[in-house]
């Protein structure tokens, strides 16, 4: 079966802290994972996606196909990242899209 | 480019009633995808439409309808209303080729009585 595990539904660090928001999943074949964001009062949006290996606002992910993760990290955490993320799988057919999303973490980074 | 737009946005019903949501995607999006959320089961993926066919389906009773007209908008249906069927239903667009970066709309909220 088809599915994303995020283990924390809060995680609370100081401006500066590094963080770590965790991320496992469940697939037969070769997977694409990406995070979304959600800030207070906005809409959900992409932050990043594996296949680009990009680091988007200090955040980076990496794919463990040995661990099954896709663990978001940013070295030194500020407040404007404090929100709601969310770790998702790609289902459906090739061309579309089925994200299958965990039931988020919620970032809380205080002065 | 206006973002994706949902109506209504908020919604009350009976149980045992049905309801039609709409969403109008990104101005040249011809995907369209509906997620159902909830505190409970959080956010799952009902169906994608591209091109006025049904491409993607999630695992929900047939209850749950959709369609895509020509001008890409998107409506949903939920017939016989149930308790469980409270949630904020998000609405997604994305650009053929980049499905995977979905532009969400501000969502509807549906509680039913």
């Amino acid at each position: 079966a088809q599915r994303v595990t995020q283990p924390e539904k809060l995680l609370s660090v100081f401006k500066g802290a590094p963080v770590e928001l965790k991320c496992n999943y469940s697939y037969s074949g070769s997977p694409e994972l990406f995070w979304y964001v959600q800030y207070s009062r906005q809409r959900l949006q992409l932050l990043l996606r594996h296949i680009s290996r990009e680091s988007i606002k200090g955040f980076t992910a990496d794919l463990n196909k040995g661990e099954t993760s896709f663990h978001l990290k940013k070295p030194f955490a500020q407040e404007e990242d404090s929100a709601m993320y969310y770790c998702a799988l790609k289902g459906g057919d090739q061309a579309g899209t089925a994200l299958i999303f965990g039931k988020g973490t919620t970032l809380s980074v205080s002065s | 480019k206006a973002g994706v737009t949902q109506t209504p946005r908020y919604l009350i019903k009976t149980r045992g009633q049905q309801v039609t949501l709409s969403c109008s995607p990104i101005s040249g999006h011809r995907s369209v995808s509906w997620y159902q959320q909830t505190p409970g089961q959080g956010l799952q993926f009902l169906f994608e439409y591209f091109s006025e066919t049904q491409r993607n389906k999630g695992n929900f009773p047939g209850r749950f309808s959709g369609r895509q007209f020509s001008n890409s908008r998107s409506e949903m249906n939920v017939s016989t209303l149930e308790l469980g069927d409270s949630a904020l239903y998000l609405c997604a667009s994305s650009r053929e080729g980049h499905s995977y970066e979905q532009y969400f709309g501000p969502g509807t909220r549906l509680t039913v009585t």
